[in-house]
C-alpha cells in the first residue's frame, strides 16, 4: 500500500512570502505529526493530531506557524511571513493509533528554502 | 542538558564488525523509537520498544527503563547500513536525539 506522501518534495520561496505543506497520511491511520530538521539539527516536534481531538500545538515555534487536518485526513502546514530560519525539511509522519502504541510512518518530507 | 543523549555522534566500522550506539534520556516515557535516515533524508522506524529486547534481522535493540538506557546493536555490519540512527522517545510527543552517524567501509 501507499506510504505517507508529502509536496511539494522541495519548495524555494522569498522571505516575507506564505507556503503551504501538504501531507497525505497512510489511509486509516488517525495520528499525523509534523516535524522539522533544521540544516545540521536533529527532528524537532511541532504539532500532532489525534482523530478528532483538539491538537497538540506545543512545538509550533511561533504564531506564523499553523495547520490543520481536514476530514481526519491531509494535513496542511502554512507557515506565514517565511523567515530565512524557517529554513529545513518539514517532515510528516502518521501512525495506526497515537501515543506510545502507534509506530510512526515517516513521509519523504518537503526541502523549504527560504531566500 | 538534552533530554536525549545518543553516544557517539559519528562512529566509523569495518564491514563485519559489530557496532553499539547507545541513548539515555532523562525524562518519563511510555516507549522509546529507533529510527534509520539514509542520505537521501528518508526515515525508517526500525524499533519501538517499552521493555526488554527486539530482534530483526541483525539489529538488537534494547531499553533498560530503571537506567533510563537504551543499545541499538548491529551485528556484521555492512556498508549498507550506513546512515544516521537517532533515538527518540515518547513522552506525550517524541523528543529525538541529535543522532548517530554510522559509516561503514567495506
Amino acid at each position: 500500500g501507499a506510504g505517507v506522501s508529502q509536496s511539494p518534495s522541495n519548495k524555494v520561496t522569498e522571505k516575507g512570502k506564505d507556503v503551504e505543506l501538504r501531507c497525505d497520511p497512510i489511509s486509516g491511520h488517525t495520528a499525523l505529526y509534523w516535524y522539522r530538521q533544521s540544516l545540521g539539527q536533529g527532528l524537532e516536534f511541532l504539532i500532532y493530531f489525534q482523530g478528532n481531538s483538539a491538537p497538540d500545538k506545543s512545538g509550533l515555534p511561533s504564531d506564523r506557524f499553523s495547520a490543520e487536518r481536514t476530514g481526519g485526513s491531509v494535513s496542511t502546514l502554512t507557515i506565514q511571513r517565511t523567515q530565512q530560519e524557517d529554513s529545513a525539511v518539514y517532515l510528516c509522519a502518521s501512525s495506526f493509533t497515537g501515543g506510545a502504541a502507534g509506530e510512526q510512518f515517516f513521509g519523504p518530507g518537503t526541502r523549504l528554502t527560504v531566500l | 542538558k538534552n533530554e536525549v543523549e545518543q553516544s557517539p555522534q559519528n562512529l566509523t566500522a569495518q564491514e563485519g564488525e559489530f557496532i553499539t550506539i547507545n541513548c539515555s534520556y532523562s525524562v518519563g516515557i511510555s516507549a522509546l523509537h529507533w529510527l534509520q535516515q539514509h542520505p537521501g533524508g528518508g526515515i525508517v522506524s526500525l524499533f519501538m520498544l517499552s521493555s526488554g529486547k527486539k530482534k530483526h534481522g541483525r539489529l538488537i535493540a534494547t531499553i533498560n527503563i530503571q537506567e533510563k538506557h537504551s543499545s541499538l546493536h548491529i551485528t556484521a555490519s555492512h556498508p549498507r547500513d550506513s546512515a544516521v540512527y537517532i533515538c527518540a522517545v515518547d513522552t506525550d510527543k517524541l523528543i529525538f536525539g541529535t543522532g548517530t552517524r554510522l559509516q561503514v567501509f567495506p
